[in-house]
């Protein structure tokens, strides 16, 4: 039963610490999602890797988060220094894209609620 | 800029009858639309999906519909079981990027 994976479940932190969520994708898949839901926007997309490439952060603060692929089966999502604005629940997903670039379904991890106080 | 709106945030209905959920987009280029359905503290589970070459795909209870000229899509489950109470939301991508819309809380009644 191929899933992905996300830790941890639920972090509480103080603003101002250094977060980092992980997340490993189904074995051979090739894209890896971030996305963050929060009760006024919904899903939001913040990064996108393909074959562990960054291929798309426009969605992300650009000044406080990052994404990396360290390899195949781990993806995180740091946020330095973290703000109460923050406080949301991040999910991971992971895909197939085909030669074109077209994405196959994305299947979403349980995601980590992340408060940030 | 919201370009996947679902404008009913919760819907109700009574067991054994039909669940129909609405959509609407606005970006043209889209080419590949999704449903999925979210339980309380997990992530969303893929329900079914549609091509933009296809109007109609069936799968068991589901059945996805998608018109292009009216940028509409729905889901429509018959018959409504209480274990459909979810939260349903459809996206729509074209290459990688997939929209989301705000999601509709279904709630079947038994």
């Amino acid at each position: 039963d191929a899933r992905v994976t996300q830790t941890p479940r639920h972090k509480v932190t103080e603003m101002g610490q250094e977060v980092t969520m992980r997340c490993q994708p189904i074995l051979g898949h090739n894209t890896v999602f971030w996305y963050r839901q929060t009760m006024m926007q919904g899903l939001e997309l913040l990064a996108y890797f393909r074959n562990r490439a960054p291929l798309d952060d426009s969605g992300m603060p650009k000044d406080r988060f990052s994404a990396e692929m360290p390899d195949a089966t781990l993806a995180t999502l740091k946020i330095q220094p973290s703000e109460p604005r923050d406080s949301a629940v991040y999910f991971c997903a992971s895909g197939l894209a085909g030669l074109a670039g077209a994405a196959d379904t994305q299947y979403f991890g349980p995601g980590t609620r992340l408060t940030v106080l | 800029d919201q370009q996947v709106k679902q404008n009913s945030p919760s819907l109700s209905v009574q067991e054994g009858r039909i669940s129909i959920l609405n959509c609407d987009y606005t970006n043209s280029m889209f080419d590949y639309f999704l449903w999925y359905k979210k339980y309380p503290a997990e992530g969303p589970t893929f329900l079914i999906s549609i091509s933009s070459i296809k109007d109609k795909n069936e799968d068991g209870r589901f059945t996805v519909f998608l018109n292009k000229s009216a940028k509409h899509l729905s889901l429509h489950i018959v018959p409504s079981q209480p274990g459909d109470s979810a939260v349903y939301f459809c996206a729509a991508s074209v290459r990688w990027d997939m929209r989301f819309g705000a999601g509709t809380r279904l709630t079947v009644k038994p």
